[in-house]
């Protein structure tokens, strides 16, 4: 069975503190993603790694950079967390190439972080 | 500049009865739509997808309508049941490029 599995389902930081998100795939998928839910907002694309090593910026990089030093693992860092990054955290997976006509991405369930 | 558009925060409908969640797009390039539903504390699960070349696209009580020139898809659940009861997102993408999700509808299935 598939896993995306995100280190943190719960954490609570102070403003100015740096935040890891942790977030390891079992599936060898190339493709990595990272994403925030927001209330009317949906889910925005934070970064996207298509390979090690390599990162590009989704919709709102603000405030956030990534790390991919290994295929299975996409962590996502808020140098000094701030309020307005108080939300859900979701990881993301897929094979790389062509897209197919089935459910593309495999999400992680998700960190709830709160910045006080 | 919101690509996928769901009007509708919320749907409420009874149990057994047909749920219809709409979606907007206005980008004319994607190539294909998908469906995610998700429940509260977990991450979002595939539905169903449709290619931008089929109108119709149908798996057990789900069924995916797409109206390329109007730019408009819908998700037709049929029977609602109460276990359906999450939060629907809609998201479009080009082929070889990143999803675009909607903001979500919240489905409540009433029994």
């Amino acid at each position: 069975d598939v896993k995306v599995t995100q280190s943190s389902r719960y954490l609570v930081k102070r403003t100015g503190e740096k935040v890891f998100l942790e977030c390891v795939q079992d599936m060898d998928h190339e493709n990595m993603f990272w994403y925030r839910q927001d209330p009317g907002l949906g889910l925005r694309l934070i970064y996207f790694s298509y390979d090690v090593k390599m990162k590009e910026k989704g919709d709102i990089p603000e405030g956030y950079s990534v790390s991919r030093e290994k295929k299975e693992r996409f962590s996502l860092i808020l140098e000094s967390a701030s309020t307005n990054q108080t939300s859900m955290y979701l990881c993301a997976s897929k094979v790389a190439g062509e897209v197919i006509y089935t459910g593309e991405l495999f999400f992680g369930e998700g960190s709830r972080l709160t910045v006080l | 500049d919101q690509q996928v558009k769901q009007n509708s925060p919320s749907l409420s409908v009874q149990e057994g009865r047909i749920s219809i969640l709409n979606c907007d797009y206005t980008n004319s390039m994607f190539d294909y739509f998908l469906w995610y539903k998700k429940y509260p504390a977990e991450g979002p699960t595939f539905l169903i997808s449709i290619s931008s070349i089929k109108d119709k696209n149908e798996d057990g009580r789900f069924t995916v309508f797409l109206n390329k020139s109007a730019k408009h898809l819908s998700l037709h659940i049929v029977p609602s049941q109460p276990g359906d009861s999450a939060v629907y997102f809609c998201a479009g993408g080009e082929y070889g490029n990143k999803l675009v999700f909607g903001a979500g509808t919240i489905l409540r299935v009433k029994s």
